[in-house]
Parts: C-alpha cells; structure tokens; sequence
C-alpha cells in the first residue's frame, strides 16, 4: 500500500473551513484514499474515502488531484468538536487492511 | 445503530499473566482486526481475521495470539503479559466490499505492571 505524507498538526478557527492535506505520490490505480478522525480517548472513526473523484458527505469533501497524487479533506464549517487527529490512509483494492500513520493534529480554536 | 465492543475500558494486569481482551461485532462483518496505540507511534496492526478460525499476522504481531471461533468474535490473547505491552487496544470490523471501511471500537486501555 502506497505512503502518505500528513503536517503533524493543523489549527483552524471555528467556523471556517478546515482544510487538511496528504500527500500519496505512490498511490497505484486501484487504491483508494480513506480518512478517518480520531477524537481523545476514543477509536477511530470513518469520515470518507475516493477513488478518483471528489467525494462529499453529510460530515465532508474529499478533494483528489487529476494524477491521484494528493487529496484534501475539507470540513466546511469547523466546530469545536472536530478537534481531533485525522489519518489519510491509502488502501489497495485486494486488501482488507488499513495501514494508520500518525496523522494530523487539527485544533479548532474559538 | 452498528457496533463493536470490547469488553473492558480499562484493565490492569500483573507482568507473566495470560490476558485475554475481548471484542464482539453485531454487524455479520467478514473482517476483524487487532490495533495497538502508542504516544508517537500511530496505530499498528497485530493480527486480522478474514473468516472464522482465520487469522493472518499484521505488523507487530509478537506476544500476541487470536482466536476467532465464531463470527461476530474476536480475542486478542497476551501469552505471558509483558510491561511494553501497556498500551491502547483497539478492536475493528469490516465487510467484505469494505464500502466504508473500518467500525472501531472505543478501546482497551491496557497496564501491565
């Protein structure tokens, strides 16, 4: 499964859009792109994954370049709450495993 | 609403003792997997199982053994538990066509001493 490169920590004002980048210049055709946030002390949690193109939900939008090479999650309207690690991960189509790095630190300030 | 839970939010145990950590699905999930969590280090995977009395060896999967004899269950089992092995145990689960990936479970917090 490919590698990705995630800032150690983020922070972003409430309200505005938190806009948080990995990169994943390995990433082969079939893998996909996941993200997941991790509040303190509690597991993992699912928030959206692609393949190739853009993606939203009811909790975020998930931006992929043109070459697959990079995404960007996007909360449109950060709350205190979203406080919390993001993981990118980057999964092969034939595996059933996620592999976490060590993510991305978001503090949402008032 | 889908669940994973493991059964205990915080254990101590003693260094030499057999420790089991128990992990239970209600979602007739395909895919159990076994994490650990450390300050600085991530998560990194122990072990998975794909089918009942499947297991297959994740990253890290040293000092740890898994039983998987029914579906809906997934033990992680410490042989002879060890002080490096105080950690937080997380417990997930996942279909097959893995559509949205992985549900965790709240975790295991886990001190030997």
């Amino acid at each position: 499964d490919a590698k990705t490169t995630q800032p150690t920590s983020m922070d972003c004002a409430e309200g505005r859009a938190a806009n948080l980048p990995c990169n994943h210049s390995t990433i082969s055709g079939n893998e996909y792109v996941y993200w997941y946030r991790q509040i303190h002390s509690q597991g993992p949690q699912y928030i959206i994954h692609g393949l190739k193109n853009n993606e939203t939900n009811e909790m975020a939008s998930l931006i992929i370049t043109e070459d697959r090479k990079s995404s960007t999650l996007i909360l449109p309207h950060a709350t205190l709450r979203d406080t919390a690690v993001y993981y990118c991960i980057v999964r092969g189509g034939a595996t059933n495993k996620l592999i976490f790095g060590t993510g991305t630190l978001l503090a949402v300030q008032p | 609403d889908v669940k994973v839970t493991q059964s205990s939010r915080y254990l101590v145990k003693r260094t030499g003792e057999k420790v089991f950590l128990e992990c239970v699905q209600d979602m007739d999930h395909e895919n159990m997997f076994w994490y650990r969590q450390d300050p600085g280090l991530g998560l990194r995977l122990i072990y998975f199982s794909y089918d009942v009395k499947m297991k297959e060896k994740g990253d890290i999967p040293e000092g740890y053994s898994v039983s998987r004899e029914k579906k809906e269950r997934f033990s992680l089992i410490l042989e002879s538990a060890s002080t490096n092995q105080t950690s937080m145990y997380l417990c997930a689960s996942a279909p097959t066509n893995f559509n949205y990936g992985y549900t965790f479970g709240s975790g295991t917090r886990l001190t030997v001493v």
